[in-house]
């Protein structure tokens, strides 16, 4: 069954600065790894989309990378701001169109 | 304007007592999802309706049941909650299945079970 980790589960960094978010996922066999925003309390945001055939997509200060034969997928934030403080969740898509989740980063950016 | 729609944004209820959720959505997708978030963990599809067909996950409890009268409205019911249930529900849709859909999820439904 596929798993998917986050490290670390909470980090805090001062404003400005740029950070890396990690995803890992254990079954190389998906469809598209996607990265959300989650608020306190509530729902998700899809923020990035990256197709199993793609090594990255960008979103304004966002950039995604996937490397899907080491199951290995990064968030980049360039000059964190304060509303950037969320959970960030990434999710991997198989073939029985289920997403699995990881537990996300929880980003608190220092004013 | 919010395009997927849930409602309460918080449901008390009592153990064993059935308790309905609500997901309406405006973006005419084919696919419906409800998951269930439980607090600092992933969020657990329980099942999905793509247009009237109904796809229920392999260890998703008897006791979770799901509606989907028309495109715009899916309900999840909760034939007799435990406090185990309690938990944040999401209702998330996708046009169709395809590698490059994304998911448009609502606020979600936060049950509380006394």
């Amino acid at each position: 069954k596929q798993e998917v980790t986050q490290i670390p589960a909470a980090l805090s960094v001062p404003e400005g600065e740029n950070l890396v978010l990690n995803c890992s996922f254990t079954d190389s066999a998906i469809y598209n790894l996607q990265w959300f925003r989650q608020d306190p309390g509530k729902g998700l945001t899809s923020l990035l989309l990256i197709q199993s055939s793609q090594r990255e997509q960008t979103s304004g200060r966002l950039n995604a990378s996937l490397d899907k034969s080491s199951g290995r997928s990064t968030l980049y934030i360039a000059a964190s701001q304060p509303g950037d403080s969320a959970t960030y969740l990434c999710a991997v898509k198989t073939g029985a169109n289920n997403l699995f989740f990881g537990t996300g980063t929880r980003l608190t950016v220092i004013p | 304007d919010a395009m997927v729609i849930q409602n309460p944004r918080y449901q008390v209820t009592q153990f064993g007592k059935p308790v309905t959720l609500s997901c309406s959505q405006t973006l005419n997708h084919n696919v419906m999802y409800w998951y269930q978030q439980k607090s600092s963990q992933a969020p657990k599809l329980l099942f999905h309706y793509y247009d009237k067909d109904f796809n229920n996950e392999a260890d998703t409890p008897d006791n979770f049941q799901s509606r989907r009268p028309n495109t715009s409205f899916c309900f999840l019911d909760i034939r007799s909650p435990g406090l185990g249930d309690a938990a944040m529900y999401l209702c998330a849709t996708s046009r169709v299945f395809r590698d490059d859909e994304k998911l448009f999820f609502g606020s979600g439904t936060q049950l509380s079970v006394l």
